[in-house]
């Protein structure tokens, strides 16, 4: 398996402008994490999916986010409009069965808003 | 909200030196795993202990979760440049399936 992946791999683009991150979880995986770290903030959840159902979007900053995961095999974040302060390297994870397995982290997106 | 605080922040030693690395939390979890991420990658797991008390060994990495399963440690012994990188904790909760992250230790080993 190619693991989890995530696209694009880095995203510049500027302030007021949409932006799609994408993720493709790991065959077989049911639950899926949309991660954002900063230095600042280390690593945050910001959602995740189980069975492509969204379960805790507790984390997601402000409605200027929102996430899908129109099928096993696919998910979107979204944020618009775009501030620099959403700058940071986003990753989406993939996992089958509870908290107490193992999370597959893609090698993440690094955005950068200007 | 679950919150895991890892000390120390950042850690700089020579290659042979032994370290130990804490993760602490107020809150009970049913697991703790650890993971090492190296720059421009995503955090890959290093071990899952799921006892209290419970320790585990990985080559030069002993791993120690706590009696009550509020905190756990990380001892490296005899470091190597190789085991530099960012050190996360993460709780889980069993029947909820997310993981709360540790503010993570940055480790560097020199030669």
């Amino acid at each position: 398996d190619a693991g989890v992946i995530q696209s694009p791999r880095h995203e510049v683009t500027e302030m007021g402008q949409e932006v799609t991150l994408r993720c493709k979880p790991i065959s077989g995986h049911n639950s899926l994490f949309w991660y954002r770290q900063t230095m600042m903030r280390g690593l945050e959840l910001l959602i995740y999916f189980n069975n492509n159902v969204p379960i805790d979007d507790s984390g997601m900053p402000e409605d200027r986010f929102s996430a899908k995961m129109p099928n096993a095999s696919f998910s979107t974040l979204k944020i618009q409009p775009s501030e620099p302060r959403d700058s940071a390297v986003y990753f989406c994870a993939s996992s089958f069965g509870g908290s107490d397995t193992e999370a597959f982290f893609g090698q993440g997106t690094r955005l950068t808003v200007v | 909200t679950q919150l895991l605080e890892q000390s120390p922040q950042f850690l700089s030693i020579q290659e042979g030196e032994n370290l130990t690395v804490y993760c602490n939390s107020s809150s009970v979890f049913s697991s703790l795993q650890w993971y090492r991420q190296e720059p421009g990658e995503g955090p890959v797991l290093l071990v899952t202990v799921v006892t209290g008390g419970e320790v585990k060994k990985l080559k030069r990495l002993t791993f120690q979760f706590g009696d009550a399963r509020k905190d756990s440690s990380l001892h490296i012994t005899a470091a190597q440049p190789g085991d530099t990188g960012l050190y996360l904790c993460a709780g889980g909760t069993g029947t909820a399936s997310k993981l709360t992250f540790g503010t993570g230790t940055r480790l560097q080993v020199t030669l």
